[in-house]
C-alpha cells in the first residue's frame, strides 16, 4: 500500500493564481481530511470528507473548496491564491469512526503564494 | 486563550535522557488524546492514544493524561538520536458525528544529542 499520496510536493504561486492539491488513498478509508500547518501553530482544519459526495467544512474553510467524486481522491481546490494561504497542506485519512483518532498523514505539500 | 496549549521548546537532550512532553487544554468534553510524531518535512505519524484518563505504556513511551488537571504528558524513557522529531500532541470529543475532529497542539521539537 502506497497509504495517502499527495501531489506535487512543491508549488510556487503568484497571487490570484488557482490550482488543486491533490491527495489520493489506497486503504478504502471513508474519512478524508485536510489540515494546513503553519510554523508554531499547530495544524488546522481546513475541510473534512466521510465519503464520496458527503465534504463540510473544518475550522478554516475561507479561500479554500474541496469535493469528493471517489473514495480513493480528494483534492483541495485554492481559487484566488493570497499570501495567507503560504503553509504546508497535509491530508489525512482514517477508517471507521470507532478509529477515526488514528489518522495517517500524507507527506504534505509545500506551498508558497508570491 | 487556545484550546490546547504546547511549549514549542525547541528542547535538546543528550541521548539517554528522559524526555518529559507536556499539553495543557481547555475544553472539559475532549475524551481522546493522542500523541502524533512528526520528523522534519514529513507528515505527522500517530505514536500514541489514551481514552479519558490514566496511563498507557509503548516501549519507551508512556502516555498520561490528567483530565481534573486538563493535563497530558509523554515521557520517553532512554531517549535515542532517532527520537529527534516535532512530537505533536492532539485531542478529540466523542461526538455523534462520524468523523473525529482532531484539535492540535502546536508541536514540541526535540533534538536528542548523541
Amino acid at each position: 500500500n502506497a497509504g495517502v499520496t499527495q501531489t506535487p510536493k512543491f508549488r510556487i504561486l503568484k497571487i490570484g493564481q488557482s490550482m488543486t492539491l491533490q491527495c489520493a488513498q489506497d486503504m478504502n478509508h471513508n474519512y478524508m481530511y485536510w489540515y494546513r500547518q503553519d510554523p508554531g501553530m499547530g495544524l488546522k482544519l481546513i475541510y473534512y470528507s466521510v465519503g464520496a459526495g458527503i465534504t463540510d467544512k473544518g475550522e478554516v474553510p475561507n479561500g479554500y473548496n474541496v469535493s469528493r467524486s471517489t473514495t480513493e481522491d480528494f483534492p483541495l481546490r485554492l481559487e484566488l491564491a493570497a499570501p495567507s494561504q503560504t503553509s504546508v497542506y497535509f491530508c489525512a485519512s482514517s477508517p471507521h469512526p470507532g478509529q477515526s483518532y488514528e489518522q495517517y498523514f500524507g507527506p504534505g505539500t509545500r506551498l508558497t503564494v508570491t | 486563550q487556545k484550546e490546547v496549549e504546547q511549549d514549542p521548546g525547541p528542547l535538546s537532550v543528550p541521548e539517554g535522557a528522559i524526555v518529559s512532553l507536556n499539553c495543557t487544554y481547555s475544553n472539559s468534553a475532549f475524551q481522546y488524546f493522542m500523541w502524533y510524531r512528526q520528523y522534519s518535512r514529513k507528515g505527522p505519524e500517530l505514536l500514541m492514544y489514551t481514552y479519558s484518563s490514566g496511563n498507557k505504556e509503548d516501549g519507551r513511551f508512556t502516555a498520561q493524561v490528567d483530565k481534573s488537571s486538563k493535563y497530558i504528558s509523554l515521557f520517553i524513557r532512554d531517549s535515542q538520536p532517532s527520537d529527534s522529531a516535532t512530537y505533536l500532541c492532539a485531542m478529540s470529543v466523542i461526538s455523534s458525528g462520524s468523523a473525529r475532529q482532531l484539535t492540535f497542539g502546536s508541536g514540541t521539537q526535540l533534538t536528542v544529542l548523541p
